[in-house]
C-alpha cells in the first residue's frame, strides 16, 4: 500500500472548516484513499473513502486530485466533538493489513 | 444505526487467569477482524473471519491466544494464560464486503483489558 504524508496536528476554531491534506503521491490506480478517525478512548471511525472523484457524506467531503497523488478531508463545519486522530490510508482491495500511521491530531478550540 | 458491539468493555484481571472477549459484527457483514491497540505498538491485527472462517491469524502468540466464530452474530477471542504484557485495547471490526482490508471496517468500541 502506498505511503501517506499527513501534518502531525492541526487546530480549527469551532464552526470553521477544518481542511485536512494528506500526501500519497505512489499511489496506484487500484488504491483507493481511505480516512479514519480516533477520538481518545473510542475506535477508529470510519470516515469516507474515494477512488478517483470526490466524494461527500452526512459527515465529510473527499477531494482528491486529479493525478491522485494527494487529497484533503474537508469538515464543513467542525465541533468540538470533531477532535480526534485522522488517518489517511491508501489501500488496495488485495491489501495484508490495514495500516494506521501517525495521523494528524487535529484539534478544534472554542 | 447498525454498530458493533463488543464486551466486557473493560477487564481487570490476574495473571494467569483466562480472559474472554465478545464481539458482536453488524448484522450481514462477513468479515470481522481482531486488532489490539497499545501506544507502543499502535493497532496490530491479531486475527480475521471471512464467512467465519479464520483467514488469518498470524498476528496472534498461538500459545496463549485463539479466535473463534462460533455463528455469524459472536466473534469471540481468548487468552489463556493472560500475562502482564497482553495489556491493551482489543478492537473488533466487521467489514460487509468480503473484500478484506480494502473493505470499510466498522470498530466496535474496545474492551479495555489490564493483566495484574
Amino acid at each position: 500500500d502506498a505511503k501517506t504524508t499527513q501534518p502531525t496536528s492541526m487546530d480549527c476554531a469551532e464552526g470553521r472548516a477544518a481542511n485536512l491534506p494528506c500526501n500519497h503521491s505512489t499511489i496506484s490506480g487500484n488504491e483507493y484513499v481511505y480516512w479514519y478517525r480516533q477520538i481518545h478512548s473510542q475506535g477508529p471511525q470510519y470516515i469516507i473513502h474515494g477512488l478517483k472523484n470526490n466524494e461527500t457524506n452526512e459527515m465529510a467531503s473527499l477531494i482528491i486530485t486529479e493525478d491522485r497523488k494527494s487529497s484533503t478531508l474537508i469538515l464543513p463545519h467542525a465541533t468540538l466533538r470533531d477532535t480526534a486522530v485522522y488517518y489517511c490510508i491508501a489501500i488496495s482491495g488485495s491489501a495484508r493489513q490495514l495500516t494506521f500511521g501517525s495521523g494528524t491530531q487535529l484539534t478544534v478550540l472554542p | 444505526d447498525a454498530r458493533v458491539t463488543q464486551t466486557p468493555r473493560h477487564k481487570v484481571t490476574e495473571m494467569g487467569q483466562e480472559v474472554t472477549m465478545r464481539c458482536q459484527p453488524i448484522l450481514g457483514h462477513n468479515t470481522v477482524f481482531w486488532y489490539r491497540q497499545t501506544m507502543m505498538q499502535g493497532l496490530e491485527l491479531l486475527a480475521y473471519f471471512r464467512n467465519r472462517a479464520p483467514l488469518d491469524d498470524s498476528g496472534m502468540p498461538k500459545d496463549r491466544f485463539s479466535a473463534e466464530m462460533p455463528d455469524a452474530t459472536l466473534a469471540t477471542l481468548k487468552i489463556q494464560p493472560s500475562e502482564p504484557r497482553d495489556s491493551a485495547v482489543y478492537f473488533c471490526a466487521s467489514a460487509p464486503l468480503g473484500r478484506g482490508f480494502g473493505d470499510t471496517q466498522y470498530f466496535g468500541p474496545g474492551t479495555r483489558l489490564t493483566v495484574l
